[in-house]
């Protein structure tokens, strides 16, 4: 049973260009979202939290469909430095009991 | 500010060794816990804990074992080590519902 599923990619695009990666997750009692970057050989890092109203920041858009169990992240203008893998993580209640399911990432890589 | 500092960095053990993960942070956060990571696999929970003295299972708990004496440590070891624990272990932090603070990791080969 997957319970949150990514499209692996990889995901190879120009700078400039605009992508977006999905995700679902199969537990309808999911309260908290994130997507979380992680560099080759890194460790993940938040890159935000994702609302159920969708939320901003510059150039990444995430947003989220309760009713379609589906998340999405949307990011414009890529830039060579954006190129990693993008990890959908979903919890259930509160999310700090354990309980946060990591996707396992779409790879992006943004070429010049 | 270190943030979460794992010990040591990279290891080798040979298969039926014991060894120990540390993992210390200094945000003054209640969770932590200790993840592996696998090609394929993404990250699994192995144990958490909610406070110093409490830890709990995860999803992949078997033949790890985790102890959280003071709030800022959380320790991982690994009694008998097995090929199959050949792995990339993050230990991570959090201040109640927040977001996961990750250690660099620590990688280990169980030959």
């Amino acid at each position: 049973r997957k319970e949150v599923e990514q499209d692996p990619g990889p995901f190879n695009v120009p700078e400039g260009a605009t992508v977006a990666f999905n995700c679902t997750y199969s537990n309808s009692a999911s309260q908290s979202f994130f997507w979380y970057r992680q560099d080759c050989r890194k460790e993940p890092k938040l890159l935000m939290s994702v609302y159920s109203s969708g939320n901003e920041d510059g150039r990444f858009t995430a947003q989220l469909n309760r009713a379609s169990q589906y998340i999405s992240l949307l990011i414009r203008d890529s830039k060579l430095s954006d190129s990693a893998t993008y990890l959908c993580v979903v919890g259930t209640y509160g999310g700090s009991q354990g309980n946060l399911i990591f996707g396992k990432g779409t790879k992006l890589s943004v070429k010049p | 500010n270190a943030g979460v500092t794992q010990t040591p960095k990279f290891r080798v053990l040979k298969t039926g060794q014991s060894m120990t993960l540390l993992c210390a942070q200094d945000m003054n956060h209640e969770y932590m816990y200790w993840y592996r990571q696998d090609p394929g696999m993404g990250l699994r929970l192995i144990h958490y804990s909610v406070g110093e003295g409490t830890t709990a299972k995860g999803e992949v708990p078997d033949g790890y074992n985790v102890s959280r004496l003071k709030k800022q440590n959380f320790l991982l070891g690994l009694e008998s080590a097995a090929p199959s624990q050949t792995s990339v272990y993050f230990c991570a932090s959090s201040y109640g519902d927040s977001d996961r603070h990750f250690g660099d990791g620590t990688r280990l080969s169980i030959l």
